[in-house]
């Protein structure tokens, strides 16, 4: 069935570092590509998606690149804050479904 | 933020007892979510629904039934609560489907115990 697969955490930074979390998918046809984060005690917020190949995701400094030719939608921050810290959660919805399939989670931690 | 209540935020119960879950939205979104959270396997889909009274699986549904009868209520039973049930539960709604943003509520910390 489709999947994502996301790398394993935990990850630790230090402040202004350069933020990459690899996600790579496997699906039929043309799936949606999500990026969500969940802060400390709270639920999951939307932090960027796309819907087609080459489309280019970006919100609060990250930015993600539907890459079909690869099946891959990696995560990237140029500099990261504190503030950033949080889990990342990479998920794919195949074309034509309801779900939402994510994968297993990175743990960001960003030191002062 | 979206209007998603969930309740309880904290239960502790033992093996073998009824469990309900209940999700509140004051959003009037059609689509609604179950979810659970575990460590190692991000969340996974239980149970969704699609409108009031149209409900279907998702990937972990064994051992889970839900129920809509209104437009903002979708709860979660765990009929005979076992400890590979201890979780953190999560609901989640969206006015126009999956490519549409999911918006999650606060979560639900289940202990079975």
């Amino acid at each position: 069935g489709d999947s994502v697969t996301q790398m394993e955490g935990p990850v630790t930074l230090s402040e202004e570092a350069f933020l990459t979390i690899n996600c790579t998918y496997t699906a039929t046809g043309y799936p949606s590509l999500f990026w969500y984060v969940q802060y400390p005690g709270e639920g999951l917020q939307l932090l960027l998606k796309a819907t087609k190949a080459d489309d280019k995701g970006s919100n609060k400094g990250f930015e993600a690149t539907y890459r079909k030719e690869t099946t891959s939608f990696h995560l990237e921050k140029g500099s990261v804050q504190v503030s950033d810290s949080a889990v990342y959660f990479c998920a794919l919805s195949p074309s034509n479904d309801y779900k939402l399939s994510f994968g297993a989670g990175t743990t960001v931690t960003v030191r002062a | 933020d979206a209007g998603i209540t969930q309740s309880p935020r904290h239960k502790v119960t033992e093996t073998g007892t009824p469990v309900t879950l209940r999700c509140h939205q004051t959003e009037n979104h059609r689509y609604m979510y179950w979810y659970r959270q575990d460590p190692g396997h991000g969340l996974r889909l239980i149970h969704y629904s699609y409108g009031v009274k149209d409900t279907d699986k998702g990937e972990v549904s064994d051992g889970y039934s839900v129920s809509r009868s209104k437009t903002e209520d979708f709860l979660l039973t765990l009929e005979s609560a076992t400890s590979s049930q201890t979780s953190v539960y999560f609901c989640a709604i969206s006015a126009q489907g999956i490519n549409e943003k999911l918006f999650f509520g606060s979560g639900t910390q289940l202990s079975v115990l």
